[in-house]
């Protein structure tokens, strides 16, 4: 079964909304989280590490005051798109893996379409 | 930094034996990952290399020479169900792991 879940699959909203994604480890805590952003036909290109109780490390060229995380528990990480336009619509992807267990894999959400009018 | 390359795409029949090849460069290695990804799904996990030599997992087998800094992915009796994107992706040190991914590699698998 999923051992990360990913909330809502699918968003359409007008341009101006701010729209939050959440990310959930089941069955594990995680103190690191990492968001993922895809174009179609693209790679995934990570976007931030989330890290519980502190704040977010993010990749170089991505805005911190448009996609805010937060990371408020061990099991629980949001992304906030903020004020999204056109060009924010993507795929999101959210992924966590077990570092309580030795030599685990990431596991990725089912991610979240995001479609901005 | 960390980059990694692998073929855009690749074509095979049902029933064939595919590798895809991944060469990367980065800064801190800390293992490489392949992942599959049908198209509007999330990537799931195939396998995983920290040391040289080939891990078995089924019809999928990956292989890691990290003096080459290079890896495959190698898939046999091919299946209809296995077309999809192949990524390959960086482990790197620290802040609990982060993956780097390659371009992905697109597998067509034809009657």
């Amino acid at each position: 079964g999923a051992v990360v879940s990913q909330h809502p699959s699918r968003v359409i909203c007008k341009s101006g909304t701010s729209v939050k994604i959440e990310c959930r480890s089941l069955d594990f805590q995680a103190t690191t989280m990492f968001w993922y952003r895809q174009f179609p036909k693209q790679s995934l290109m990570l976007m931030a590490t989330s890290n519980e109780g502190s704040k977010a490390t993010y990749e170089q060229g991505v805005e911190k005051d448009k996609f805010l995380i937060n990371h408020a528990s061990l099991t629980l990480s949001t992304l906030t798109v903020t004020s999204a336009h056109p060009e924010d619509s993507s795929f999101y992807i959210c992924s966590a893996r077990n570092q309580g267990r030795g030599n685990q894999p990431q596991h990725f959400g089912d991610g979240t379409r995001l479609s901005i009018l | 930094g960390q980059s990694l390359e692998q073929p855009s795409e690749v074509t095979a029949v049902e029933g064939a034996i595919v590798q895809i090849n991944c060469t990367y460069q980065t800064s801190g290695f800390y293992g490489l990952s392949w992942y599959q990804q049908h198209d509007g799904g999330a990537p799931t996990f195939l396998s995983y290399n920290a040391l040289d030599g080939l891990e078995e997992t089924g019809r999928f087998s990956s292989f890691l020479s990290r003096s080459d800094s290079y890896g495959y992915l190698l898939l046999q009796e091919l299946q209809m169900k296995d077309s999809a994107s192949y990524f390959c992706a960086v482990r790197g040190h620290g802040q609990g792991g982060k993956l780097i991914f390659g371009q992905g590699t697109e597998l067509s698998v034809k009657p």
